[in-house]
């Protein structure tokens, strides 16, 4: 089945500054990507997704790019501000055991 | 539009007894799933539910069980709790098998 392992489990940038988060995943039919965001005490919040048809998408500060060759995709925020600080998770869906695979988290910290 | 809304917000028991979490999904969304989020880890996949029948379930023991309503809601049992129950039990619906899945603020169990 798939597995995603995500990297960094912790990271702090200064504000303003980019953060990238990586993730890798083990079955090549996996065909959707999305990341979440978690603040403390709150749900995941669905930030950006991306379909296997695509080699990125962007929406204003966040960006996420694909790359099904090397079976890895990643979070990209730049300028990025204090309520930015949150746990992100990545996900891809298994369509051979019809669920969403979760990696383990990364911790950000945007230092003001 | 009315996100996915789950209840109770916080939940104590006492070990052996039963739980019943409920969750309602946003308007339309035909799918609900269920997933565990254990003090400071990721989200550990429990329960999917489609269109009344369950689709597909993780690796936990029989004694969690749910089920989904004619409305698309759907209850979470957990009987014969343990204290490592204690957890985030977070609800999400999607309206697309593989497709956009957004989440609910979680009912936190505790198990004393």
């Amino acid at each position: 089945g798939e597995n995603v392992e995500q990297h960094p489990s912790t990271l702090s940038v200064q504000e303003g500054d980019s953060a990238v988060i990586k993730c890798t995943y083990s079955d090549s039919a996996s065909n959707y990507f999305p990341w979440y965001k978690q603040e403390l005490g709150k749900g995941p919040q669905l930030i950006i997704d991306i379909r296997s048809n695509v080699g990125e998408k962007k929406d204003q500060r966040i960006a996420v790019t694909l790359n099904k060759t090397a079976k890895h995709f990643s979070l990209h925020i730049t300028e990025t501000q204090p309520e930015d600080s949150a746990v992100y998770f990545c996900a891809a869906w298994d369509s051979g055991t019809y669920k969403y695979i979760f990696g383990t988290g990364t911790r950000l910290k945007v230092l003001a | 539009e009315a996100g996915v809304t789950q209840s109770p917000t916080h939940l104590i028991k006492t070990r052996g007894q039963q739980a019943t979490l409920r969750c309602s999904p946003i308007s339309g969304h035909t799918s609900v799933y269920w997933y565990q989020q254990a003090l400071g880890l990721g989200l550990q996949f429990l329960l999917w539910y489609d269109e009344g029948e369950e689709r597909n379930r993780g690796n936990f023991p029989p004694r969690f069980s749910g089920r989904q309503f004619p409305n698309y809601s759907s209850e979470l049992n957990v009987n014969a709790l343990e204290l490592e129950d204690s957890a985030l039990y977070l609800c999400a619906s999607s309206s697309l098998i593989g497709g956009e899945q957004y989440f609910g603020p979680g009912t936190r169990l505790t198990v004393t």
